[in-house]
Order: C-alpha cells, then structure tokens, then sequence
C-alpha cells in the first residue's frame, strides 16, 4: 500500500543547513508537499512540487525529487529558531480529495 | 477571515461519553476533511466532505460520524467514546481547482482529545 516515511527527529545549529528527507512508495503520485507545524497550531502548506519537476527553490527553501528512488527532500539554508517545527512530507494523486497520505513528521530543533 | 477554526481546543471524556467536535471555515471552500493525528504518525483521514450535505469514510472512519448540513461546517460526532480515540483531532479545508481539490489545505489549529 501507498506509505510515505521520514525520520523522527533532526537537530541542526543556527546558521547551517537543514536537510530533511522523506522517501514514498506510490509511483503514481502527482503532487509532493512539505507541510510545516508550529506548536499548538495546524499544519501550514509550505511547499509542493509537481512529479513532473526535480527541483523546486523558493527563497531559503530547495525542494529536491528524485522519482527513480521515489526520494523527497527539503532543505532549508541559514537556519533559524523560527524554523523549529515539525515538518510533514506528504503526497497525493490530483484526482482524489481523500488521498492525501501524509508521513509522521520529521521535529526539527535549532540548536544555538 | 478567521480561516479554519475548531470547537472545543481541549475535551477530556469517559469512556462510553459521546461528544461533537465543530469545525467552521469561512473561506467558501467546498471540500472539508477530519484528520486524527497520533504519536510517531503521521494524519489519517477519518471523513471528508465534497460539497454540503455530502460525506465520506476516510482511512480510519469507525466509531466517528459526520454531518455536513452547512458548506461552512463539518462537524464530527463520537457516539460512544473509547480510549483509542485519544488523540489530536484537525479539520481542513480546500477550494475547488480545475474542477478537483486543490493541492493545498487549510488546516485548522486541533482539538486535543483525552478518553479516560
């Protein structure tokens, strides 16, 4: 069945590169996100890329697909303790509003 | 525009207790979803909703019913409490895009559930 798998936990130094990594199995997957969790709020729509496209950069943030290994990742450049949170990778097909399928957040914690 | 918000924040009951959670948006979006999210996992679809008055089972839909009798309100019941049903509850919502759900989903910030 359809799974999508991260790490747990990542600590980092301010100031340094953050690379979180996420690998799915549904080949057919159209649509790839990262969502962000703050504490205590819901999940916030950070980036997507589409399945047709391997990179993806938007300011601090560089999404990278790697569709031959089914291997998802977010880098965040210059960290900074704003970006502690939890990060969901997640993945669904276009054509399903009930199939989003969403991995176990990887906690990310800014060390000073 | 308050976005996606949710009825009670925190609710502790007993086992057998029957409670609704509500959930509101006010950004005329068509599809709606409850998700629980437990620890080390990642959300799981209980129910959504397509358009009001329409519902679905999600992944993990037993011992929950929905009601969707306004476009602005998903609401999810839990008829006979059970501790399994601990957990954080959220509810999204998203726009209708080329005919299809969009990509993206507005979550609301969660309910914690305890069932003693």
């Amino acid at each position: 069945g359809e799974d999508v798998e991260q790490s747990l936990f990542l600590s980092v130094r301010e100031g340094d590169s953050s690379v979180i990594n996420c690998t799915y199995t549904d080949s057919s997957s159209t649509y790839l996100y990262w969502y962000k969790q703050e504490p205590g709020a819901g999940l916030q729509l950070l980036t997507y890329i589409f399945s047709n496209m391997d990179m993806k950069q938007d300011q601090r943030l560089t999404v990278l697909l790697n569709k031959k290994d089914k291997h998802l990742s977010l880098r965040i450049a210059d960290t900074q303790t704003g970006d502690s949170a939890i990060y969901f990778c997640a993945e669904s097909m276009s054509s399903s509003a009930s199939k989003i399928i969403f991995g176990s957040g990887t906690r990310l914690s800014i060390r000073p | 525009n308050a976005g996606v918000t949710q009825t009670p924040k925190f609710r502790v009951l007993k086992t057998g207790q029957s409670m609704t959670l509500l959930c509101a948006q006010d950004m005329n979006h068509e599809y709606m979803y409850w998700y629980r999210q437990d620890p080390g996992m990642g959300l799981r679809l209980i129910h959504y909703s397509v358009g009001e008055g329409t519902t679905a089972k999600g992944e993990v839909p037993d011992g929950y019913n929905v009601s969707r009798l306004k476009k602005q309100n998903f609401l999810l019941g839990l008829e006979s409490a059970a501790p399994s049903q601990t957990s954080v509850y959220f509810c999204a919502s998203s726009y209708i895009y080329s005919g299809q759900a969009s990509y993206e989903q507005y979550f609301g910030p969660g309910t914690r559930l305890t069932v003693t």
